[in-house]
């Protein structure tokens, strides 16, 4: 199985550009969501979803959208980036059930200048 | 507020030594669930281990052992006999309800340092 796939694994950014990080499970997983990992800071949920076409902010969920058309798919997307949001992005999955462990993807090391 | 507290932000031990990592977490839901992960110097996220609020039985896996106490609400790691390859940064984590549906909230991560 391929669990939890991302892409791309890096990307370079100016100021302003847009961008959409891939993200796409195979464990039929209800559960999606967006993390990002800062030095210092841990792991703070962006967006997530509980089902496809359902949506919902997490703590830091400015400047990023998100949709979910399909189960296997989530991708995140920058609108306009900032150097604010040079970071490690991860995607993770789990089942519909809250005692489920997240699954990870590898991350995207995502640089703005 | 922070939700889940690991107060260590840097351990350094020499192999063989045994390590506890700590976790201190805060919520108001009777039913929760807490959660271990590993990250490698590689990057990826591993799952540890995952204990439900309603059961406080202590769990032992090889080297790894978990020490879950509600009265002191913390859930602490310990490594027995460290080896190189236990260099890594763990997070603990907790599921609540919450305001993002049983999302996880992550500690800010404990980076331990295992030298030969």
């Amino acid at each position: 199985n391929a669990g939890v796939t991302q892409t791309p694994k890096f990307q370079v950014l100016k100021t302003g550009q847009s961008m959409t990080l891939q993200c796409a499970q195979d464990m039929n997983h209800e559960y999606m969501s967006w993390y990002r990992q800062d030095p210092g800071m841990g792991l703070r949920l962006i967006h997530y979803s509980v089902g496809a076409g359902i949506t919902d902010q997490g703590e830091v969920p400015n400047g990023y959208n998100v949709s979910r058309s399909t189960t296997e798919d989530f991708p995140l997307r920058l609108l306009s980036a900032a150097p604010s949001q040079t970071s490690v992005y991860f995607c993770a999955s789990r089942r519909g059930t809250a005692d489920s462990p997240l699954h990870f993807g590898n991350g995207t090391r995502l640089t703005v200048t | 507020a922070q939700k889940v507290t690991q107060a260590q932000t840097e351990i350094s031990v020499v192999e063989k030594e045994d390590v506890t990592l700590d976790c201190v977490y805060e919520t108001r839901d009777t039913t929760y669930y807490l959660f271990w992960y590993k990250q490698p110097p590689s990057g990826e996220l591993v799952f540890l281990i995952r204990r439900n609020s309603f059961d406080e039985q202590n769990e032992i896996s090889g080297r790894y052992s978990w020490n879950f106490q509600k009265s002191t609400s913390s859930f602490n790691f310990t490594i027995t006999a460290s080896q190189v390859v236990d260099s890594a940064v763990y997070f603990c984590a907790l599921s609540e309800r919450g305001d993002s549906g049983y999302a996880l909230n992550f500690g800010k991560g404990t980076s331990l340092l295992v030298t030969p």
